[in-house]
């Protein structure tokens, strides 16, 4: 156990729909990062979130949007799904925005839009 | 737009056999992280490294950041079945952002 969790675990619904994707950062780490896999593309950044506050934004399509609320909890919001959406989402998280301590990742949900 | 490429995309060796898996750019890192991945899970961190040259060992794994800063290799010593799984080398963007190369799948045959 990483000590992030992400919930759900997987996913599946159908296209053009809304779903919400929830992680709980490590107990003390104030940043969240959400990552998009796929086979193709590998390990996509997403956004990333300080302390409640969005502080990069990556690859993030329009559909999608992230916040991050007091408790340090961050939601993925996608929407209007496409099949090209299907992919390993990941939540990340680390003590501050500090690159050299590495990222702890959770284990992702699996969404598959049919 | 700074990339991340890692060679080989596959490799399969047998269980003993020393291997060694390339991770280079065109682009200055202020650090670069190794990070295993296996099935239905995410990557976890192996090392970082942050200096031109520096070397880290972790057991049988030796990884090596080379002297610009723009690329890491991953050695790995008598490999065993369990190092079987997918290795995403990670650069350093500035301070907060990290980008991902698409990873060496690596299978060990008992």
């Amino acid at each position: 156990d990483s000590g992030v969790t992400q919930t759900p675990k997987h996913l599946i619904t159908a296209t053009g729909q809304r779903v919400t994707l929830r992680c709980s950062p490590r107990s003390g780490d104030l940043s969240v990062y959400w990552y998009q896999q796929s086979l193709d593309q590998g390990l996509q950044f997403l956004i990333q979130y300080y302390n409640g506050e969005e502080r990069a934004k990556g690859n993030i399509l329009e559909r999608f949007s992230a916040q991050q609320f007091p408790d340090l909890h961050s939601e993925l919001n996608l929407s209007s799904l496409e099949l090209g959406d299907s992919a390993l989402y990941f939540c990340a998280s680390s003590v501050d925005p500090g690159v050299p301590y590495g990222y702890t990742f959770g284990s992702g949900t699996r969404l598959t839009v049919v | 737009t700074q990339l991340l490429e890692q060679s080989p995309q596959f490799l399969s060796i047998q269980e003993g056999e020393n291997l060694t898996v390339y991770c280079n750019s065109s682009s200055v890192f202020s650090s670069l992280q190794w990070y295993r991945q296996e099935p239905g899970e995410g990557p976890v961190l192996l090392v970082t490294v942050v200096t031109g040259g520096e070397v880290k060992k972790l057991k049988r794994l030796t990884f090596q950041f080379g002297d610009a800063r723009k690329d890491s290799s991953l050695h790995i010593t008598a490999a065993q079945t369990g190092d079987t799984g997918l290795y995403l080398c990670a650069g350093g963007v500035g301070d907060d952002k990290i980008i991902f190369g698409k990873g060496t799948r690596l299978h060990i045959l008992p």
